[in-house]
Parts: structure tokens; C-alpha cells; sequence
């Protein structure tokens, strides 16, 4: 049973449009939920994350939205660029990482 | 400062066999996870060792282990391998244990089982 839920699967945005992924979970006990950004060929990077106890966090372009009573949280990513294509991982954890399945993301110049 | 090194970076092995893949942490991390990558179930966590300690595991069959070195190097084995095994097998270190402490990615060990 996937512990945390991702969409879009895949996602195609137009240069300097806004990327919006999100994501969803059950378990009460996550307190921890980042993001990850995967190039092909490398590992996964932490990108951004947050704690529950705050209900937005942005770095740079990068914003999580997080919604504590409907257990879901977003990555927006604005004004995105070709070279943010690549594929993005949310994650939630109450120790180990649950990861998302993943959302490939296509920035068209 | 060098990042998370994985050895090797290919392997083919065939059904039946045993394989032991390797990683070497950031220099003073002391903590490393273990995870499975494949296109069907995504990132799947198995595994984190801190001070030579077995701190978490995730939900994998004992086929599956692990060990950790005084020198933070880690390793993980599989044994009596199968075909759903073919992956890619990540390696993360960070600083300290607990899911606070940022973990960096190798670029993996890709396992083919034939």
C-alpha cells in the first residue's frame, strides 16, 4: 500500500509557467515532508521541506503548500525553467522516508 | 568535498545468486540508508545504520541485510537474488540518524537479475 499518494504521473509545462505537484497521506504520525528533485543517472537531491507546524516554506522559486487537516501538500515551482526538467519525489516520514511514486516534469523552452 | 561513492555502479547477476553492492559516505557522515528504486513500487526504504548499528529497517524480506563499518562504509547483500530484485539500489549518507539530518544520494547501483 503506497503511503503517500503523487500526481500528475508526468507533467508538461511551458517555459516561465508555474509546476504544481502534489501529494497525499494517512498516516498521523508523518512529521516531516520533503521534497526531492532526480536527474537521470544521478540520485535524488533534497530539494525543500517542511514540518506540520508551519503551513507554507519557499526557497528561491520552490514553495510547499501544506495542509495539516487534509493531510496533502504541493510543490509549486515558479516561473519554471528547461532546467528543471527532471523527476520529482515527495516524501513523508515518522522515521523512514515513504516516498511518492514520482512525477516526470518536462519544461518546454 | 566528494559526495556518496557506490560500487559498482552495474551488476548482472543471474537467479539464484548472492551480490554485495558497496558505499562510501560524505566524509564524517556517519549515518547510511538503503533504498530500492523501480519503476512499479518508486523509492522504497530498506535499511539505515548509524555507528554500525542497524537503526531502521524497512519492510523487505531477510534475504535483504546489511552492515556498516567503523569507517562509516556501508554495505548491503542480497542473497538467493530473483528476477523482481532488478533495480536500482540507492545508497544515502548524512550526518547523524533520524529523519532530520539531510540525507545525500549516490547515483546508485543498477542490479540486473537474469
Amino acid at each position: 500500500q503506497q503511503q503517500v499518494k503523487q500526481s500528475p504521473q508526468s507533467l508538461i509545462v511551458q517555459k516561465g509557467g508555474i509546476s504544481i505537484i502534489n501529494c497525499a497521506y494517512e498516516n498521523t504520525a508523518f512529521d516531516y515532508f520533503p521534497w526531492y528533485q532526480q536527474f537521470p543517472g544521478k540520485g535524488p537531491a533534497l530539494l525543500i521541506a517542511i514540518r506540520p507546524d508551519v503551513s507554507e516554506k519557499k526557497e528561491g522559486r520552490f514553495t510547499i503548500s501544506f495542509n495539516k487537516s487534509a493531510k496533502q501538500f504541493s510543490l509549486h515551482i515558479m516561473d519554471s525553467q528547461p532546467g528543471d526538467s527532471a523527476t520529482y519525489f515527495c516524501a513523508a516520514a515518522p522515521n523512514n522516508l515513504f516516498f511518492g511514486t514520482g512525477t516526470r516534469l518536462t519544461v518546454i523552452p | 568535498k566528494a559526495g556518496v561513492t557506490q560500487t559498482p555502479r552495474y551488476l548482472i547477476k543471474t537467479r539464484g545468486q548472492q551480490v554485495t553492492l558497496s558505499c562510501s559516505p560524505i566524509s564524517g557522515h556517519r549515518s547510511v540508508s538503503w533504498y530500492q528504486q523501480t519503476p512499479g513500487q518508486g523509492l522504497q526504504f530498506l535499511f539505515e545504520y548509524f555507528s554500525e548499528t542497524q537503526r531502521n529497517k524497512g519492510n523487505f524480506p531477510g534475504r535483504f541485510s546489511g552492515r556498516q563499518f567503523s569507517n562509516s562504509r556501508s554495505e548491503m547483500n542480497v542473497s538467493t537474488l530473483e528476477l523482481g530484485d532488478s533495480a536500482l539500489y540507492l545508497c544515502a549518507s548524512s550526518l547523524s540518524s533520524g529523519k532530520f539530518s539531510e540525507q545525500f544520494f549516490g547515483p546508485g547501483t543498477r542490479l540486473t537479475v537474469l
